[in-house]
């Protein structure tokens, strides 16, 4: 299966923390992108890194990328409430445009 | 911004109807998808398209049909509703497969069938 697997399947931490999540996956990749969903809605997305990337920002999130290890990893720095949601790695490889989801993290911030 | 719209946010269907899932997005985008998800499964992908008239099967077609006579429209078709396609139905697009771009999804159609 092309499917990323995304660990821990749930995390729950205290507002002002920093959540790590991972994904690992088992083929050669184009790209790697995260999304958000919050209960019950669709998928937002958050940032793409690509293949010959290591690293990512965007704001608050950060991304890093081994694909020698074929795993990435997504930290939210300083947690809100609102970061509240599932999180989903999803994986492009050689079909462009088709992405491969995870099953999410389920993050839990308390205020 | 990039608006992708559903035409159901809930619907309730019998064993054994025809049931059509609407998507429309309004952003002229290339290539447009349709997922279900389930609890513990992830998102899978069942159908997408890449241009006007053109459709692919992605990992769980069984059960599923999709039209797309317009670019910026694409419908899922049950042809014949069973309980097991009780789920939550999410529709994306994307701009277009010349590279890689983010996907883009709808606000999701929960459907039941009894």
């Amino acid at each position: 299966s092309q499917q990323g697997e995304e660990d821990p399947q749930a995390l729950s931490i205290q507002e002002g923390e920093n959540a790590t999540m991972n994904c690992s996956y088992k083929t050669s990749i184009n790209n790697l992108q995260w999304y958000r969903q919050n209960s019950g809605r669709g998928l937002v997305h958050l940032i793409l890194i690509r293949s010959n990337e290591r690293e990512k920002h965007s704001g608050r999130l950060r991304v890093t990328l081994d694909t020698s290890k074929k795993s990435s990893s997504l930290l939210i720095t300083a947690s809100r409430a609102a970061d509240t949601a599932s999180y989903f790695c999803a994986t492009e490889g050689s079909t462009l445009g088709r992405l491969y989801f995870g099953r999410g993290t389920q993050l839990t911030v308390w205020p | 911004d990039v608006k992708v719209t559903q035409s159901s946010r809930y619907l309730v269907k019998r064993t054994g109807e025809k049931v059509f899932l609407e998507c429309v997005q309004d952003m002229d985008h290339e290539n447009m998808f349709w997922y279900r998800q389930d609890p513990g499964l992830g998102l899978r992908l069942i159908y997408f398209s890449y241009d006007v008239k053109m459709k692919e099967k992605g990992d769980i077609p069984e059960g599923y049909s999709v039209s797309r006579e317009k670019k910026e429209r694409f419908s899922l078709i049950l042809e014949s509703a069973s309980t097991n396609q009780t789920s939550m139905y999410l529709c994306a697009s994307s701009l277009s497969l010349t590279r890689s771009y983010e996907q883009y999804f709808g606000p999701g159609t929960r459907l039941t069938v009894t």
